[in-house]
């Protein structure tokens, strides 16, 4: 009865591949996000897709592309890894995220990318 | 720009005794303040929302308080366990999607 899940959960790749980091979640949320936590522990967010719609799109290489097939899923495509791209990626949702809505989140497990 | 502090030495403290952790922003009028719990190795989990229009929250032994003003939440558990022992993350959301996060207090309850 996993709410929101993520795989994979550790991720080691050299640098320059191209990897890709699922997210899914069950609790018929009709927005998800993508975070970047740093090794100084602060939560960035980088993407926001409502209903499949992208509304956020912060400061972030386009080297990182997200891509929602349906709003129960929003999957993270990262190309030509860098060393810098180290960090943990939790994927999250929320039940109502525009105007006056509780934006209380729900967060993956998150996925440890290391790149070598 | 927006900025959010909360303590970045950890919080270190006796069981039973009352644990508050201070989250300052400049540059932002939040609709509302969240704080959330993360342990090691996990995502965060909400804890407790309280609006700008409200003054204290409570939720079992957790306590918010929110003062616009002064651009401070404090945020207090009574009768600390060990268990309460995680990082603490204060979250301001002014309405839409996004939510900036502090970079959280870590706490340390000893039995």
């Amino acid at each position: 009865d996993t709410a929101v899940s993520q795989t994979p959960k550790y991720l080691v790749t050299q640098m320059g591949n191209d990897k890709s980091i699922k997210c899914e979640q069950n609790l018929g949320h009709d927005t998800m996000y993508w975070y970047k936590q740093d090794s100084k522990k602060f939560l960035k967010i980088m993407f926001s897709y409502n209903n499949k719609e992208l509304i956020i799109n912060e400061t972030v290489p386009n080297r990182f592309s997200p891509k929602s097939p349906d709003k129960a899923h929003l999957n993270l495509h990262i190309n030509s890894l860098e060393l810098g791209d180290s960090a943990v990626y939790f994927c999250a949702s929320s039940q109502e995220g525009r105007g006056a809505g509780v934006d209380t989140q729900y967060f993956g497990p998150g996925t440890r990318l290391t790149v070598l | 720009s927006q900025k959010i502090e909360q303590n970045s030495e950890a919080l270190n403290i006796q069981e039973g005794k009352t644990a508050t952790l201070t989250c300052n922003y400049t540059n932002y009028s939040p609709a509302y303040l969240q704080w959330y719990r993360q342990d090691p190795g996990r995502g965060p989990v909400f804890l407790l929302l309280i609006r700008e229009n409200e003054k204290e929250k409570r939720k079992e032994r957790l306590k918010v308080t929110f003062d616009t003003t002064l651009k401070q939440s404090l945020f207090h558990i009574t009768a600390s366990q060990p268990a309460d022992s995680a990082t603490y993350l204060c979250a301001l959301v002014r309405g839409g999607f996004k939510t900036i996060f502090g970079a959280g207090t870590r706490l340390f309850v000893k039995a």
